[in-house]
């Protein structure tokens, strides 16, 4: 069975620019969440998606970063404009409701 | 939120050393997670352990639901043991509220 994938794995970019991460879950999971970490401290949840509506998203700067799911399989996260404080590895993770995540191998932001 | 608390911060083993690392947390859960997190950044799942015990391999887990803790035991370390270690704990709104993790080294 295939993992959670996700893409790019790394990105360097300047502040004030833009970027987006893809991420596909595992084949029939409904749930699907991105995760902020960084360096130092454990992954905190940006949204949560269950198919292709949002559960929640409480903890998203919904003024610079957007996410969204599409037919409810693959998910796209952006932020723009970035700011330095946006560096941080994004991860994603998929579940069947209330059941074990499983995560993606991360992509690592670099904002200059 | 739920507060979730990992002890110790760094842990420096010799290989073949057993070890304990604990998670409390602050209120009652429905689901606990352990993960290894390796040099690469991947979060690994070791456990799903809402209660009780279980073990895999040279890792075991035991969580006391109703004393909010769980316990994560390493035996005979390995090198390849070395990483960050996670618990993660769900609520009724299946989201994952992580500790900050335990740093774990092992020297050969």
């Amino acid at each position: 069975e295939a993992g959670v994938a996700q893409s790019p794995r790394y990105k360097i970019i300047e502040k004030r620019q833009s970027v987006a991460f893809w991420c596909n879950p595992i084949s029939g999971h409904a749930t699907l969440y991105w995760y902020q970490q960084i360096l130092g401290q454990g992954p905190k949840l940006l949204i949560q998606f269950q198919n292709n509506g949002v559960v929640d998203d409480s903890q998203l700067p919904k003024d610079r970063f957007s996410a969204e799911r599409l037919k409810g399989v693959d998910s796209t996260l952006k932020i723009q404009p970035a700011k330095l404080e946006d560096s941080a590895v994004y991860l994603c993770a998929s579940s069947w409701l209330g059941h074990e995540q499983y995560f993606g191998p991360g992509t690592r932001l670099t904002v200059t | 939120g739920i507060q979730v608390e990992q002890s110790p911060p760094d842990l420096i083993l010799q290989e073949g050393a057993n070890s304990t690392l604990r998670c409390n947390f602050s209120d009652s859960v429905n689901n606990l997670q352990w993960f290894h997190q390796n040099p690469w950044g991947q979060l690994i799942n070791l456990f799903y352990i809402p209660s009780g015990t279980k073990q895999n391999g040279r890792l075991s887990a035991t969580t006391v639901a109703t004393e909010r803790y769980s316990l994560l035991y390493i035996s005979s370390s390995q090198t390849t043991d070395s990483g960050v270690y996670f618990c993660a704990v769900e609520r009724d709104d299946y989201k994952l509220s992580f500790g900050a993790g335990t740093t774990v080294t092992v020297r050969a």
